[in-house]
């Protein structure tokens, strides 16, 4: 089976342009997380979906972070506008059941924003 | 409020030798989960183990092995005769299920380096 499919794996742009990252969850998890991670602030949960619903968004940065899940197969992180300070990288995790359950990690899409 | 210490930040050991990896953890509620998940130099995490609050059984699973003790809040992690192989960033980590909230925090990681 595959794993957790992220993509882009690595992402250069410019300040001010709209970055949109994406994730395929493991087929049958029903629970998906966004995370960040950098060396300042290590690994942070962005948010957190289960059965397709946003439940926990409170680690979004700010409004310029938006995230949506239209189906149980399909996520998207969006930076709109992007700056430098967003450099890092972006993980994504899926989980049968609740947050309490073991997560599988993405391979992580690497951004750098100019 | 949720918290997770992993006060070694980096730590070095030569092949074949026993090294642990502290845990330690704050939480009010009383029924959470603890994880540790590994980070290669390749990047992906990697699941290690689960325990919930109500389980301090420790655990043993080949090299690795794991002391769970609530009277210390700690969760530690040992790996048995060192290997290059797991040379890797550790996490800890502790989450929470909760009718008016779902969290989970990671801690900031201890980076293992194992020397040939």
């Amino acid at each position: 089976d595959a794993g957790v499919i992220q993509s882009p794996r690595h992402e250069v742009t410019e300040m001010g342009q709209e970055v949109t990252l994406r994730c395929k969850p493991i087929s049958g998890h029903n629970s998906l997380f966004w995370y960040r991670q950098t060396m300042m602030r290590g690994l942070e949960l962005l948010i957190y979906f289960n059965n397709n619903v946003p439940i926990d968004d409170s680690g979004m940065p700010e409004d310029r972070f938006s995230a949506k899940m239209p189906n149980a197969s399909f996520s998207t992180l969006k930076i709109q506008p992007s700056e430098p300070r967003d450099s890092a990288v972006y993980f994504c995790a899926s989980s049968l059941g609740s947050i309490n359950n073991e997560q599988f990690f993405g391979p992580g899409t690497r951004l750098t924003v100019l | 409020a949720q918290k997770v210490t992993q006060a070694q930040t980096e730590i070095s050991v030569v092949e074949k030798e026993d090294v642990t990896l502290d845990c330690v953890y704050e939480t009010r509620d009383t029924t959470y989960y603890l994880f540790w998940y590994k980070q290669p130099p390749s990047g992906e995490l990697v699941f290690l183990i689960r325990r919930n609050s109500f389980d301090e059984q420790n655990e043993i699973s080949g090299r690795y092995s794991w002391n769970f003790q609530k009277s210390t809040s700690s969760f530690n992690f040992t790996i048995t005769a060192s290997q290059v192989v797991d040379s890797a960033v550790y996490f800890c980590a502790l989450s929470e299920d909760k009718t008016s909230y779902d969290k989970v925090i990671f801690g900031p990681g201890t980076s293992l380096s194992v020397i040939p």
